[in-house]
């Protein structure tokens, strides 16, 4: 039973247009959201991540918007710039902290010069 | 500050032997987890330690099983290899005790093969 879903494995997006990726969670206790960025031969890169007492959290270029309703999560790139072709994988986890981070299966998103 | 290192980076066993990788976090992170990548499902999470304990396991058969030891460095061992044990493992350090919101910082990940 997958907890954290990433259902767009790829995403093609042009250069200096936005990029938006999108993840649904099922479990209720999940509290904190994280999105992380993997390049090929390397380990995951934190990016941002967002409590669910917020529904938006900004770093630069990038935005994270949390709908907790629809249990709902998006990453927005904005502008899209070909070093941001990469995996993005999708993280939750719940009860404080006490429980491991349960990830995505990931959507690999490509720049197009 | 040097990041996680994992050691070795590419491995390449047959089936029925068993595997150790190691481990080492970024200096004064006290937590250490571990995660199986697979072609198509992701980061598994395998289990987690906090100064020397383990704190959480994931839904791995036994012959999955790991350690930390008093200096933070992590070890994993595989026994009784089988060909879908291939994957990429990854190690993650983070400075964060239990009941604390964790950044996970990940090390590159050993690669390995079973043949």
């Amino acid at each position: 039973d997958q907890q954290v879903k990433q259902n767009s494995p790829s995403l093609s997006v042009q250069e200096g247009r936005i990029s938006i990726l999108n993840c649904d969670y099922t479990n209720s206790m999940f509290d904190y959201f994280l999105w992380y960025k993997k390049y090929p031969a390397e380990g995951p890169t934190f990016l941002i991540s967002i409590s669910s007492i917020k529904d938006k959290n900004e770093d630069g270029r990038f935005t994270v918007f949390l709908n907790k309703s629809a249990k709902h999560l998006s990453l927005h790139i904005v502008p899209s710039q070909p070093g941001d072709s990469a995996v993005y994988f999708c993280a939750a986890q719940g009860n404080s902290g006490n429980t491991p981070l349960v990830f995505g299966k990931g959507t690999r998103l490509s720049v197009i010069a | 500050k040097a990041g996680v290192t994992q050691t070795p980076r590419y491995l390449i066993k047959t089936r029925g032997q068993q595997v150790t990788l190691s481990c080492s976090p970024i200096s004064g992170h006290r937590s250490v987890s571990w995660y199986q990548q697979t072609p198509g499902q992701g980061l598994q999470f395998l289990f987690e330690y906090f100064s020397e304990t383990q704190r959480n396991k994931g839904n791995f058969p036994g012959r999955f099983s790991g350690r930390q030891f008093s200096n933070s460095r992590s070890e994993m061992n595989v026994s009784t290899l089988e060909l879908g044990d291939s994957a990429l493992y990854l190690c993650a350090s983070s400075t964060n005790p239990p009941g604390a919101y964790n950044e996970q910082f990940f090390g590159p990940g050993t690669r390995l093969t079973v043949l």
